[in-house]
């Protein structure tokens, strides 16, 4: 069975420091990976997504995310943070002959000044 | 473009009433559909899914049930709310494959 693990339901950074979210997943066969950000009373985002090839996958607002198939990691990076990435990131795995989108527990980022 | 409508944006039921929520999906055919929910401070539950009219997949058993009236039409209901199913709701579609999944808005439900 698919399953997402988020390390720290909560991330403080600076503004301007590096964003590192991590993201650990179990599947038994190679995954489709997405990470997903949700702002406050709003639906979900897609930010990126892995399926098939290059294993580091750039998403938009200069997020990027490496699969490390050794590691089952998927974590999400942002060189530097700003105040306007303070929100709610999904991490979720879905195996290409299932239906299903597994969701981790998500993670706050939060971005002092 | 494909674009996928869920309402209302919120809503406030006395325990015991009924629900319905309803998410439709443009500009495509035959999506695959889901209901999530997000409970305050948890992640999203997969509720229920779809893979074409009338086939309807339920992750967890509770007070809800799901509904596909039709191909593009994904409909959520209860007959009788409890105080636990007061959450966010999110529909979402996909195409088979799984290459990517597109959220609606959501329903924020506040059962009292």
């Amino acid at each position: 069975a698919q399953s997402v693990t988020q390390l720290g339901s909560h991330v403080s950074v600076s503004e301007g420091a590096l964003v590192l979210l991590r993201c650990n997943y179990s599947s038994s066969v190679p995954p489709y990976l997405f990470w997903y950000v949700q702002y406050p009373n709003q639906g979900l985002q897609l930010l990126l997504k892995y399926t098939t090839g290059a294993t580091l996958v750039k998403g938009i607002n200069g997020f990027e995310a490496e699969f490390k198939k050794s590691e089952t990691s998927f974590h999400l990076t942002k060189p530097s943070a700003h105040m306007s990435d303070a929100a709610e990131y999904f991490c979720a795995v879905s195996e290409p002959s299932s239906y299903k989108l597994i969701f981790g527990s998500g993670t706050r980022l939060l971005v002092r000044p | 473009s494909q674009t996928i409508h869920q309402w209302p944006a919120t809503l406030v039921q006395p325990v015991g009433s009924p629900l319905s929520l309803e998410c439709t999906v443009e500009g495509t055919s035959n999506p695959n559909l889901y209901w999530y929910r997000q409970a305050a401070g948890r992640g999203l539950q997969l509720l229920f899914y779809s893979v074409g009219i009338g086939q309807i997949s339920s992750e967890v058993p509770q007070n809800l049930s799901a509904s596909r009236p039709q191909d593009r039409q994904f409909i959520l209901s209860s007959k009788k709310l409890l105080l636990s199913d007061s959450g966010f709701y999110l529909c979402a579609w996909t195409q088979t494959g799984g290459y990517g999944y597109t959220f609606g808005s959501g329903t924020r439900l506040t059962v009292v």
